[in-house]
């Protein structure tokens, strides 16, 4: 799995837009890029994935620059609840194969 | 989407004692389950994979006499933590995914948090 870099921590306003970015400068062409979620004392949680396109859910957008090395995840109105730590993966997508976490970024969602 | 569930959510025992903590996929077949240990303020670290039927394949530096995986179905997945001791004492987190499709997220359950005392 390629290695994935990513901010220790962030801070953002409650309402305002959340962008955690990742570097992935080494991922290669079959590579997904995921993020998921940790909050506090519970298992992480799935956000979004992509290959090249970028890529939006109920809960946030996906955006992949065009040669792939990095991404960016959007939560557009962050909340309190948005609070934990984001990490961000890149994985072939194939079951079988593990997910390999990083020390993500904590994320602070300020009142 | 699909839940996996985790039991006990929290055990304390003793030094020397062992511990067996569940892992089940509650509405889908999970041909692969993985186990994962957290210590505090620290990453998620992957201890073993098990698929249904087979034995677990361990991490680097991860005892397989200790850390017993047994995934005797396609909804459950065993973790004992043999003789533990405090040093043991972590969130253990489990995940589990079908199989079955080119693209297969993995559902993560909700942890245990275990305490040697």
């Amino acid at each position: 799995d390629a290695k994935t870099t990513q901010p220790p921590s962030m801070d953002c306003a409650e309402g305002r837009a959340a962008n955690l970015p990742c570097n992935h400068s080494t991922i290669s062409g079959n590579e997904y890029v995921y993020w998921y979620r940790q909050i506090h004392s519970q298992g992480p949680q799935y956000i979004i994935h992509g290959l090249k396109n970028n890529e939006t859910n109920e809960m946030a957008s996906l955006i992949i620059t065009e040669d792939r090395k990095s991404s960016t995840l959007i939560l557009p109105h962050a909340t309190l609840r948005d609070t934990a730590v984001y990490y961000c993966i890149a994985h072939t997508g194939d079951s079988s194969y593990k997910l390999i976490f990083g020390s993500g970024t904590r994320l602070l969602v300020r009142p | 989407g699909a839940v996996v569930s985790q039991h006990p959510s929290r055990v304390i025992c003793k030094s020397g004692t062992s511990v067996k903590i569940e892992c089940r996929s509650l509405d889908f077949q999970a041909t692969t389950m993985f186990w994962y240990r957290q210590f505090p303020k620290q990453s998620l670290m992957l201890m073993a994979t098990s698929n249904e039927g087979s034995k677990a394949t361990y991490e680097q530096g991860v005892e397989k006499d200790k850390f017993l995986i047994n995934h005797a179905s396609l909804t459950l997945s065993t973790l004992t933590v043999t003789s533990a001791h405090p040093e043991d004492s972590s969130f253990y987190i489990c995940s589990a995914a079908t199989g079955l499709a080119a693209f297969d997220e993995q559902f993560f359950g909700p942890g245990t948090r275990l305490t040697v005392l």
